[in-house]
């Protein structure tokens, strides 16, 4: 069974409070992605890593930053929170063996709340 | 623009029946396209891929089509059952790229 365990499934920050996420995965995939989704919107991409120390801006990467220091764990950052970062949080993986077709799988989530 | 849409925020069906839902995009060519589901206050789970040189795509209640002329794809949920009632969601991925666009999602409700 695919593992992707996020470190908090909810969270209540400050305004101006520097916010870490953290994702693990434990299936050697590649690629991880941090997504927030919230309502009418969607999922909306922040940041993917393709591999370690790797990274890429995703649709919407404006008030994050991202670390990949390891493979199995991709970390967000809120620098500094604020309250329209109230949101659900979502971390995702894929595989990027060739001739494979990737499906992604997905954390339970973080549900942060910025006050 | 590039855009991604599914039918209506909900749908209601009654237990027993088929339930149907749509995802309609424009402006992209996928190499394949992709149904999870979600229930509240979770991550989304895969269900289904259909690439974009197959029409259709079944496993046990479930079945995707995929009409790259229409571009469009619809989900079918046979014999629905009040477990199935969830937010079910869509995602495209062009190849050459790591990036999935998702739809909005419909959500789903099976009525006993």
């Amino acid at each position: 069974d695919v593992k992707v365990t996020q470190s908090s499934r909810y969270l209540v920050k400050r305004t101006g409070e520097k916010v870490f996420l953290e994702c693990v995965q434990d299936m050697d995939h590649e690629n991880m992605f941090w997504y927030r989704q919230d309502p009418g919107l969607g999922l909306r991409l922040i940041y993917f890593s393709y591999d370690v120390k790797m990274k890429e801006k995703g649709d919407i990467p404006e008030g994050y930053s991202v670390s990949r220091e390891k493979k199995e764990r991709f970390s967000l950052i809120l620098e500094s929170a604020s309250t329209n970062q109230t949101s659900m949080y979502l971390c995702a993986i894929s595989s990027r063996r060739r001739g494979r077709t990737d499906t992604q799988y997905f954390g339970p989530g973080t549900r942060l709340t910025v006050l | 623009s590039q855009k991604i849409e599914q039918n209506s925020e909900a749908l209601n069906i009654q237990e027993g029946k088929t339930a149907t839902l749509t995802c309609n995009y424009t402006n992209y060519s996928p190499a394949y396209l992709q149904w999870y589901r979600q229930d509240p206050g979770r991550g989304p789970v895969f269900l289904l891929l259909i690439r974009e040189n197959e029409k259709e795509k079944r496993k046990e209640r479930l079945k995707v089509t995929f009409d790259t002329t229409l571009k469009q794809s619809l989900f079918h949920i046979t014999a629905s059952q009040p477990a199935d009632s969830a937010t079910y969601l869509c995602a495209l991925n062009t190849s050459g790229t790591y990036k999935y666009i998702f739809g909005t999602g419909t959500r789903l409700k099976v009525l006993a």
